[in-house]
């Protein structure tokens, strides 16, 4: 157990529908960042808070959106869903802002049929 | 692009055996890390240097950093059938963020 949680899992949706990935980051961590892993396009980076601030932004799409509670605990959605949307979606952890080590979640495995 | 570049894409080698992989950067670095990732599953942390340092040792990974050349290498001596599994060398600018490139993909054959 890394002490990044992801939940759930699995996940499997259909096209048009919307959903809520949910990631625990480690005790102490006010960095949390989310990732897309896909075949093509390796891994991804999306989007990044701290301490319930949004920091910086990659490719994510205006369909996907982010947030962190104060609790330090975030929340990637996902809406209008497509195919090409299947993916492991992976949260990670770290004690500051700037890129020291994280910690990885085990993944959310999206399949959108 | 600001991701790190692994090359080869991907290592076969025997159990014992020791293992290379590099890294290439294109932009000025604060650190650069090593991450390793078993087929499916989140990936680890392995190794971090700054970008003053020249080498770093954890166990049997030995990593380097060539500033003036923008690289960086990763060893893994007397390699394990463990040791099967993608290798990732993202590396931090300024934010915080990490971008990762492709990885290399090494088997170790038992």
């Amino acid at each position: 157990d890394s002490g990044v949680t992801q939940t759930p899992k699995h996940l499997i949706t259909a096209t048009g529908q919307r959903v809520t990935l949910r990631c625990s980051p480690r005790s102490g961590d006010l960095s949390v960042y989310w990732y897309q892993q896909s075949l093509d396009q390796g891994l991804q980076f999306l989007i990044q808070y701290y301490n319930g601030e949004e920091r910086a932004k990659g490719n994510i799409l205006e369909r996907f959106s982010a947030q962190q509670f104060p609790d330090l605990h975030s929340e990637l959605n996902l809406s209008s869903l497509e195919l090409g949307d299947s993916a492991l979606y992976f949260c990670a952890s770290s004690v500051a802002a700037q890129g020291r080590g994280y910690t990885f979640g085990s993944g959310t495995r999206l399949t959108v049929v | 692009s600001q991701q790190g570049e692994e090359d080869p894409q991907a290592l076969s080698i025997q159990e014992g055996e020791n293992a290379t992989m590099n890294c290439s950067y294109k932009t000025s670095i604060n650190n650069l890390q090593w991450y390793r990732q078993n087929s499916g599953r989140g990936l680890v942390h392995l190794i971090l240097i700054r970008s003053n340092e020249r080498e770093k040792h954890s166990g049997r990974l030995r990593v380097t950093l060539d500033t003036s050349k923008k690289s960086s290498s990763l060893l893994i001596t007397a390699s394990r059938a463990a040791d099967t599994a993608s290798y990732f060398c993202p590396y931090g600018g300024c934010g915080g963020k990490l971008i990762f490139g492709q990885g290399t993909t090494l088997q170790v054959k038992p």
